[in-house]
């Protein structure tokens, strides 16, 4: 059964904590995305990988970091520099545009909701 | 930095009507479009692409693109109490940019 699959669905971190949170696909796509959703806003991007062991940062990358030793796995770790980091975070991976005629499109795993205690 | 502005607020509509809903977006150089739908809670699911001038249909959904006037709208016939949910419009190459989203109520 292919998919998107991120855990854990809740996280609660203490102030001044490092958090990671795990996102795997098993869609053979090569490119792989982290979003944040803070109530009532659109997909903010943090950072995006198009082929492993390489990753751009995307519009809000401050205080996260991520790794992409395998083409399957991209996780997202939360560190103590993200003042802000209550929000529905949001893992998701596609094709790249142009290489197998679905242009890219994205799909999402089921999220992780991150609150700070 | 690129922008997509979906600017409409929640959108009330009757059970079996027609909703209407529109995006703009500032970079040119765009080649991809998606909505996707996300119930409250829960992540988004796409639900239409299209990367070509004029409409693309797919059940009661049909996508609007317009590259020279740099829209891309989404029309929901027939709307159905399920499909009351947060509509998100998105728009670039690979690297997607989102809009805020449009509420949409149908009311049985």
């Amino acid at each position: 059964d292919g998919g998107i699959t991120q855990s854990p669905k809740y996280l609660f971190r203490k102030e001044g904590q490092n958090v990671t949170l795990s996102c795997e696909q098993n869609l053979n796509h090569d490119a792989m995305y982290w979003y944040r959703q803070d109530p009532g806003q659109g997909l903010r991007l943090i950072y995006y990988s198009q082929i492993v062991n390489d990753f751009q940062k995307g519009d809000i990358a401050e205080g996260y970091s991520v790794s992409r030793e395998k083409k399957e796995s991209f996780p997202l770790t939360v560190t103590s520099a993200q003042k802000n980091p209550t929000a529905f975070y949001l893992c998701a991976s596609s094709t790249l545009a142009g290489t197998s005629g679905a242009e890219g499109t994205q799909y999402f795993g089921p999220g992780t909701r991150l609150t700070v205690l | 930095q690129k922008e997509v502005e979906q600017n409409s607020g929640p959108l009330s509509v009757p059970e079996g009507a027609i909703a209407s809903l529109n995006c703009t977006y500032s970079d040119r150089g765009s080649q991809s479009f998606f909505w996707y739908r996300q119930y409250s809670g829960k992540s988004p699911e796409l639900i239409m692409s299209i990367y070509s001038n004029g409409d693309k249909e797919d059940g009661r959904f049909t996508a609007q693109l317009n590259k020279a006037s740099q829209y891309v709208s989404l029309l929901i016939r027939d709307s159905q109490p399920s499909d009351s949910a947060t509509y998100l419009c998105a728009v670039g190459n690979n690297r997607l940019a989102f809009g805020k989203g449009n509420q949409v109520v149908v009311i049985p």
